[in-house]
């Protein structure tokens, strides 16, 4: 997954608490995503971002914020955690000459 | 919104068998179609970048097809291995940027 930088890669949080997943590039592309995955649930989109400074959003964005401050960052915010929100996040861009790269991802777990 | 299913939701085949996977999605106008493998607990790690105006796409024993028309796709898999074990994800890239999942086929390949 040379490209995209996910941090943490595990994360325990209590109910109510809040974080940020960081997701970074070391390549000079426009799009980014912000996925979650859940058993028999498949990924799905929460956030993305087609161009620096600009969001949209995704299917489930209840519960997150987005941040895109520059091209190479995209960040995901969590402002009051729910188990409901237990789940591993994937951060992915969308490369110039096509087709995507995925994170390695952020296990959370919300208690 | 676009639509992905993929069929069966699980396969599992003697070793040396080929393999037949299939995605469906509801939204023709698409900008292209990517299949994905995942190991347990993994990454996802891009296989196949199938483009709008292409009908396939072939690397080693992979070869995917693509019938936008149909809304269907096809990854075959020659000759399997038992390393070929894992869950197979499609991927359709909408114009509006996003990009919708299907829920995958997980394969097992017996020895």
């Amino acid at each position: 997954n040379a490209g995209v930088t996910q941090t943490p890669k595990f994360q325990v949080l209590k109910t109510g608490q809040s974080m940020t997943l960081q997701c970074a590039q070391d390549m000079n592309h426009n799009s980014m995503y912000w996925y979650r995955q859940d058993p028999g649930m498949g990924l799905r989109l929460i956030y993305y971002s087609a161009s620096e400074g600009t969001t949209d959003k995704g299917e489930v964005p209840n519960g997150y914020n987005v941040s895109r401050l520059n091209k190479r960052e995209f960040s995901l915010r969590l402002e009051s955690a729910a188990p409901s929100q237990t789940s591993v996040y994937f951060c992915a861009l969308e490369r110039v000459t096509g087709g995507y790269t995925f994170g390695s991802g952020t296990r959370l777990t919300v208690v | 919104k676009q639509e992905v299913t993929q069929i069966p939701a699980a396969l599992s085949v003697p070793e040396g068998e080929n393999l037949v996977l299939n995605c469906s999605f509801t939204d023709s106008a698409i900008y292209n179609l990517q299949w994905f493998r995942q190991d347990p607990g993994k990454g996802l790690t891009s296989l196949l970048l199938i483009q709008s105006s292409q009908r396939e796409q072939t690397s080693g024993r992979l070869n995917a097809s693509l019938d936008k028309s149909s809304g269907r796709s096809t990854l075959y898999i020659a000759a399997s291995q038992p390393g070929d074990s894992a869950t197979y994800l499609c991927a359709v890239r909408s114009n509006d940027y996003k990009l919708s999942f299907g829920a995958g086929t997980t394969v097992t390949v017996r020895a």
